[in-house]
């Protein structure tokens, strides 16, 4: 039962280097999600996929990228890393629109 | 104005208490609501869905009131285990899932 897996649980970049933050769903969900979450706040949707090949903008997109080649990955990319892009990273899917499934989480920090 | 706002606490109540969090939501398009746990460096899970007709299961209780465009969550019998955040989750747009920024709470022994 794996349902939405994110890599890597804990990540330190330096500033201005890049990374990929790796996010698999085995559910067949069409929709996936990527949301941060600083300390003490709410999430922010990043990303969003309706489906393979189709990607949008979230409320906080700035500095990242991603791409959907298949039903199954989202992976995130941030490129030229900022401290402002410390922090708790959640990958997440849905297929009914009723579950938002989320994974583990990924902890970024940039100094 | 934010779209799902909730007061952020905490709420620091003894155990065996009854507490009660709000949540309203600004976009009366929204069609369906949630109520999501998130324990401390953990990821959300869901709680519970909320119905107009209100729904309960086991000690917690969820209102919805679309006039008032108004949620509530109503915990019954505290547990030091129900120590958490709390995400009031407006659904909106086909698969558009708004978060509030989470009610803490903090169950004293």
């Amino acid at each position: 039962n794996a349902g939405v897996t994110q890599t890597p649980k804990f990540r330190i970049l330096k500033i201005g280097q890049s990374m990929t933050l790796q996010c698999a769903q085995d559910m067949n969900h069409n929709y996936m999600y990527w949301y941060r979450q600083d300390p003490g706040m709410g999430l922010k949707l990043i990303y969003y996929s309706v489906g393979a090949g189709i990607t949008d903008k979230g409320e906080v997109p700035n500095g990242y990228n991603v791409s959907r080649s298949t039903t199954e990955d989202f992976p995130l990319r941030l490129e030229l890393a900022a401290p402002s892009q410390t922090s708790v990273y959640f990958c997440a899917s849905t297929g009914d629109g009723n579950t938002i499934y989320f994974g583990e989480g990924s902890w970024l920090t940039v100094v | 104005r934010k779209e799902v706002e909730q007061d952020p606490g905490p709420f620091n109540v003894p155990e065996g208490a009854t507490v009660a969090f709000n949540c309203t939501y600004s976009n009366s398009a929204s069609q369906s609501f949630f109520w999501y746990r998130q324990d401390c460096r953990k990821e959300p899970k869901l709680l519970m869905s909320v119905y107009s007709s209100g729904n309960e299961d086991g000690r917690f209780t969820a209102q919805l009131n679309r006039a008032s465009q108004y949620i509530s969550l109503l915990i019954r019998d505290s547990k030091l285990s129900d120590s958490a955040t709390y995400l009031c989750v407006a659904l909106w747009g086909g698969q558009n899932f708004v978060f509030g920024p989470g009610t803490r709470l903090s169950v004293l022994p």
